[in-house]
């Protein structure tokens, strides 16, 4: 398809485990995001690559969260050391041009990590 | 902490009838999308309004943007089965993220 993927889909992990969830933007998308989602709950940021540099990692919520997209297309968010508060839905989103405010994200399914 | 609220967070109705959700934010924002997720999937971009003031209709659905480009609102005429979702406005500020509201919930039931 020509959507965004994720992998796995659905992830449980024993806390203190460490996992890495992926993400395929759509071919030829410069700008790629992530973001957590809680139950219920309304996405928020995680962190924002344009290419392969991340301009953005405000939103991660601790040094045990960590992203990167080398060669400028797929990205990977690593978490070390999960803990229950980490169980979200992690969403990927990329979309085509870089510096237009209104430029469309499409968002991939996402994964649903359960830390037992 | 999530700058835009969004109310009301459930709503449950019959088919056939109307309703409107709310965005709210003391945040000024550059433009204000809105979005439906439904379950195992992510945020589907309906519509994006930019200037204050601006209304756009989408089919049933009719989308206006404060004059102050701080709230929105969202309005569904005649809600169909097919409209159940999770709805959520998102805040445009930089070219770098968006910021999501709380979330709306709708039920239509047939």
């Amino acid at each position: 398809g020509a959507g965004v993927s994720q992998s796995p889909r659905y992830k449980v992990a024993k806390r203190g485990q460490d996992v890495a969830l992926r993400c395929d933007p759509i071919s030829g998308h410069v700008s790629l995001f992530w973001y957590q989602q809680a139950l219920g709950q309304g996405p928020e940021f995680l962190t924002y690559f344009q290419n392969e540099a991340q301009l953005d990692k405000s939103g991660l919520p601790s040094d045990r969260f960590f992203a990167e997209r080398p060669e400028g297309s797929v990205s990977t968010l690593k978490i070390q050391r999960t803990q229950q508060e980490d169980s979200a839905v992690y969403l990927c989103a990329s979309s085509l041009v870089l510096g237009l405010d209104i430029d469309t994200q499409y968002f991939g399914p996402g994964t649903r990590l359960t830390v037992l | 902490t999530q700058l835009l609220e969004q109310s009301p967070q459930f709503l449950s109705i019959q088919e056939g009838e109307n309703l409107t959700v709310y965005c709210n934010s003391s945040s000024v924002f550059s433009s204000l999308q809105w979005y439906r997720q439904e379950p195992g999937e992510g945020p589907v971009l309906l519509v994006t309004v930019v200037t204050g003031g601006e209304v756009k209709k989408l089919k049933r659905l009719t989308f206006q943007f404060g004059d102050a480009r701080k709230d929105s609102s969202l309005h569904i005429t005649a809600a169909q089965p097919g409209d159940t979702g999770l709805y959520l406005c998102a805040g445009v500020r930089n070219t770098d993220k968006l910021i999501f509201g709380t979330g709306t919930r709708l039920q239509v039931f047939p």
